[in-house]
């Protein structure tokens, strides 16, 4: 079963404005991922936040963690027409066997409109 | 450096037949996986390999096969291509570390008709 899950599915901004995306999962993590897919192309992975972490930031981007709900935030600044993209949260699950595992969202589409 | 190579980009292949999808990093990562990715369904793992010489299955098993064939290189295979196979896949790698921060191919689309 898919453990992170984005909302909105589908966001449409213009450019200039703030895009914000939420990701609720249901076990314990060990850190959460965020990653972008544009249009026919592979996963890029953003940023990483640990589970002990509430806030981290990169350049445009600022990651959100709220381990108590179980939830996330991606939030883009001053968009542009190059995020267009479908970003995806990806929660690093805790134990299991051998290697550590991500689990992927249907993600949220993201079009900035120039 | 180029990272994670997935072939063949593109294949259309009829029910019953079989193919090998190919992955080869040069990144000397210790964990590599398969995803498919469906409309709708998001991601999700077909196979892992924590390390060179284990395999375990992942979600969505079911009607494939792979190989840690070395360090570098991890294949999936379909056996009997079924048209409920028909979608993009993805090899991705990973260092064996706390954090798995996942680096991707370009995925190969495949069709079964």
């Amino acid at each position: 079963s898919q453990q992170g899950e984005e909302d909105p599915q589908a966001l449409s901004i213009q450019e200039g404005e703030n895009a914000t995306m939420n990701c609720s999962y249901k076990t314990s993590i060990n850190n959460l991922q965020w990653y972008r897919q544009n249009s026919g192309r592979g996963l890029v992975h953003l940023i990483l936040i640990r589970s002990n972490e509430r806030e981290k930031h990169s350049g445009r981007l600022r990651v959100t963690l709220d381990t108590s709900k179980k939830s996330s935030s991606l939030l883009i600044t001053a968009s542009r027409a190059a995020d267009t993209a479908s970003y995806f949260c990806a929660p690093h699950l805790r134990g299991g066997r051998g290697g550590s595992r991500l689990t992927f969202g249907e993600g949220t589409q993201l079009t900035v409109n120039p | 450096n180029a990272g994670v190579t997935q072939t063949p980009k593109f294949q259309v292949l009829k029910t019953g037949q079989s193919m090998t999808l190919q992955c080869a990093q040069d990144m000397n990562h210790n964990s590599m996986y398969w995803y498919r990715q469906d409309p709708g369904m998001g991601l999700r793992l077909i196979y892992y390999s924590a390390s060179e010489g284990t395999t375990d299955k992942g979600e969505v098993p079911n009607g494939y096969n792979v190989s840690r064939l070395n360090k570098r290189e991890f294949s999936l295979r379909l056996e009997s291509a079924a048209p409920s196979q028909t979608s993009v896949y993805f090899c991705a790698s990973s260092e064996r570390a706390a954090k798995n921060i996942q680096y991707f191919g370009a995925g190969t689309r495949l069709s079964v008709l």
